[in-house]
């Protein structure tokens, strides 16, 4: 079965602080992703990664940054939390080219900044 | 840009009733993906089902199915008997493949949040 991991569940932080979250995937997998997910908006796509050291902007990368130093874990990086950076967090992981495009998806972290 | 519409925000239904979630997209493109993702209250999001646009016949996996209606850019998901787990947020999702077969990113709609009362 493939496995994602992230570090939290959940996470209170204080605005300006330096958030990290942390997703690991134990399938070998090419493709990783970070999405925030918000009532009534879905998720929505903030970066990920076809390789390591690979880094590509998705639709909501402004606050965010990511580091992909090996192949099995895509770290998020919010330099100075914000309140409007509450959100549920989502981590996934693909095959870069597979016969399903399934993308597997990990618990989640419900990131509270005050 | 494509684009994915869940017109229904939330929806209810009866154990062991059928019930059809809709979905729309838009798109200019000949090659991808669609899927139902499925995400529990509190666990994780789970792919429930795929159809590939060139394939004509309906995907079903046991209960649920879908009706793929490519010229209309329709996606709907269809459950039937529903049981007190199918309880969860569904989430349509479009993926356009990319040269060489590598697979783009996910497009998702805003979510039905489905309900099976006892």
């Amino acid at each position: 079965d493939v496995k994602v991991t992230q570090s939290s569940r959940y996470l209170v932080k204080r605005t300006g602080e330096k958030v990290f979250l942390e997703c690991v995937q134990d399938m070998d997998h090419e493709n990783m992703f970070w999405y925030r997910q918000d009532p009534g908006l879905g998720l929505r796509l903030i970066y990920f990664s076809y390789d390591v050291k690979m880094k590509e902007k998705g639709d909501i990368p402004e606050g965010y940054s990511v580091s992909r130093e090996k192949k099995e874990r895509f770290s998020l990086i919010l330099e100075s939390a914000s309140t409007n950076q509450t959100s549920m967090y989502l981590c996934a992981s693909s095959l870069r080219i597979s016969v399903d495009y399934e993308q597997y998806f990990g618990p989640g972290t419900r990131l509270t900044v005050t | 840009a494509q684009t994915v519409t869940q017109s229904q925000p939330e929806m209810s239904v009866q154990e062991a009733e059928t019930v059809t979630l809709s979905c729309t997209y838009d798109t200019s493109e000949n090659n991808y993906y669609l899927f139902w993702y499925k995400q529990p209250p509190s666990r994780q999001m789970i792919l429930v089902i795929r159809q590939e646009a060139y394939k004509q016949q309906n995907a079903t996996e046991n209960r649920f199915s879908v009706n793929f209606q490519k010229a209309a850019k329709s996606f709907s998901l269809k459950i039937s008997d529903s049981q007190l787990g199918d309880t969860a947020m569904y989430f349509c999702a479009f993926m356009r493949l990319e040269s060489g077969g590598s697979q783009g990113n996910l497009i998702f709609g805003k979510g039905t949040k489905l309900s099976v009362k006892p």
